[in-house]
């Protein structure tokens, strides 16, 4: 079963719409970690933000937004006032707390391609 | 930027040949990790290694073996590649083995198996 769930695959907006890429996960963890990442066309990955699973205010840093629900296991990015330089695929992954060999290791959605048009 | 540097950059190999895809990190961090990207799955876990001569498998680690002898460097071996592992492989170091730091990628190598 996926433990990180985006069901969008793609999504086309015009410049200055708002969007939400939405991410579910799952998990049994109490201690957990969940990452949004982009990766423009140029193919490198930028991460974008952390939370961890104590933490459940939401972030805002300029235009971008994080709302994270437990309740629904889901983590949410929203772009404001959309720009032809966020299109790109974003990724959302999960990091549960150590325990015996998983070390940190990332568990990534597939990724939702996100094409803002002028 | 996190220092890491992957190489080679792009790799065209045919069938059945042996190859070796390098990380190098210049952060002194202690977890390295090999993942490939393919489309329609996301990025998947190769193998991970904690400290030197220390490693493990990941979620698709048939087919792959690694190696890490210097902090520094994580390869990854393709002992006979097959065309199902033309993939885009990043390496990935954190400091922090319980990802209260955010795992950084290298640029990423594009190989190709004809």
């Amino acid at each position: 079963a996926q433990k990180v769930t985006q069901a969008q695959t793609e999504i086309s907006v015009v410049e200055k719409e708002d969007v939400t890429l939405d991410c579910v996960y799952e998990t049994r963890d109490t201690t957990y970690y969940l990452f949004w990442y982009k990766q423009p066309p140029s193919g490198e990955l930028v991460f974008l933000i952390r939370r961890n699973s104590f933490d459940e205010q939401n972030e805002i840093s300029g235009r971008y937004s994080w709302n994270f629900q437990k309740s629904t296991s889901s983590f949410n990015f929203t772009i404001t006032a959309s720009q032809v330089v966020d299109s790109a695929v974003y990724f959302c992954a999960l990091s549960e707390e150590y325990r015996g060999s998983t070390l940190g290791r990332l568990y990534f959605g597939r990724g939702t391609q996100l094409t803002v048009w002028p | 930027d996190a220092g890491i540097t992957q190489s080679p950059r792009h790799k065209v190999t045919e069938t059945g040949t042996p190859v070796t895809l390098r990380c190098h990190q210049t952060e002194n961090h202690r977890y390295m990790y090999w993942y490939r990207q393919d489309p329609g799955h996301g990025l998947r876990l190769i193998h991970y290694s904690y400290g030197v001569k220390d490693t493990d498998k990941g979620e698709v680690s048939d087919g792959y073996s690694v190696s890490r002898s210097k902090t520094e460097d994580f390869l990854l071996t393709l002992e006979s590649a097959t065309s199902s592992q033309t993939s885009v492989y990043f390496c990935a170091i954190s400091s922090d083995r319980d990802a209260r730091q955010p795992q950084h990628f290298g640029d990423g190598t594009r190989l190709s198996i004809l």
